[in-house]
């Protein structure tokens, strides 16, 4: 079945880039996310990428997609303590037409430590 | 974007009894649905509410443990029935039909159950 794999945990120093991984199994999603999860609070979309892709730039986030080793990930730069919070890789499964659903990883835990 | 809140935020309850969840969005949307988050894992889907006919479940929820309602485009409820401490988790919905099936989360609800 269809699996998001993500390293847990991630501590980096403020002022430091921080590199979240993903690795994903269905070669056919047209479209991934990152999300990001403060304590206590709901899912925040940050950004997603079209399988056609293989770079977005958003401000201080980079996304890059190796379509072939179906790996992702999310480059934050100049990491600040505001950006501690857990962010959650996602794929969309699509079923057929315009069916699908999001399958999400585990989430990694982001310390930025001052 | 929409403004989703939910209701209640955190609730403590008994073994055995119900607690419904509301959603509420500030604009009228076509897609909501149903996550729970357990502790420590990622999101999963429980099921699509659809406005003015009965939810779509996931493989592993059905609808006697987990009554969805939709009255309107804006409104939707999830009941937590005959509950256990396995039930203690984070209940989020979220809207979906945006641009590359993106979907936006509403706080969340923390339930735990004694």
């Amino acid at each position: 079945g269809e699996d998001v794999e993500q390293s847990l945990f991630l501590s980096v120093r403020e002022g430091d880039s921080s590199v979240i991984n993903c690795t994903y199994t269905d070669s056919s999603s047209t479209y991934l996310y990152w999300y990001k999860q403060e304590p206590g609070a709901g899912l925040q979309l940050l950004t997603y990428i079209f399988s056609n892709m293989d770079m977005k730039q958003d401000q201080r986030l980079t996304v890059l997609l190796n379509k072939k080793d179906k790996h992702l990930s999310l480059r934050i730069a100049d990491t600040q303590t505001g950006d501690s919070a857990i962010y959650f890789c996602a794929e969309w499964v699509n079923y057929g037409g315009s069916q699908g659903n999001l399958i999400f990883g585990k989430g990694t835990k982001l310390s930025v430590k001052p | 974007s929409a403004v989703i809140s939910q209701k209640p935020s955190r609730d403590i309850c008994q073994r055995g009894t119900s607690l419904t969840i509301q959603c509420q969005v500030d604009s009228q949307v076509t897609m909501m649905f149903w996550y729970r988050q357990q502790p420590g894992q990622s999101l999963t889907l429980i099921a699509t509410a659809n406005q003015g006919s009965e939810a779509t479940y996931e493989s592993g929820f059905v609808i006697d443990k987990f009554p969805i309602s939709r009255p309107n485009l804006t409104f939707s409820t999830l009941t937590v029935s005959n509950m256990s401490p396995e039930d203690s988790s984070i209940y989020l919905c979220s809207l979906g039909g945006g641009p590359a099936h993106t979907q936006y989360f509403g706080p969340g609800t923390r339930l735990t159950v004694l």
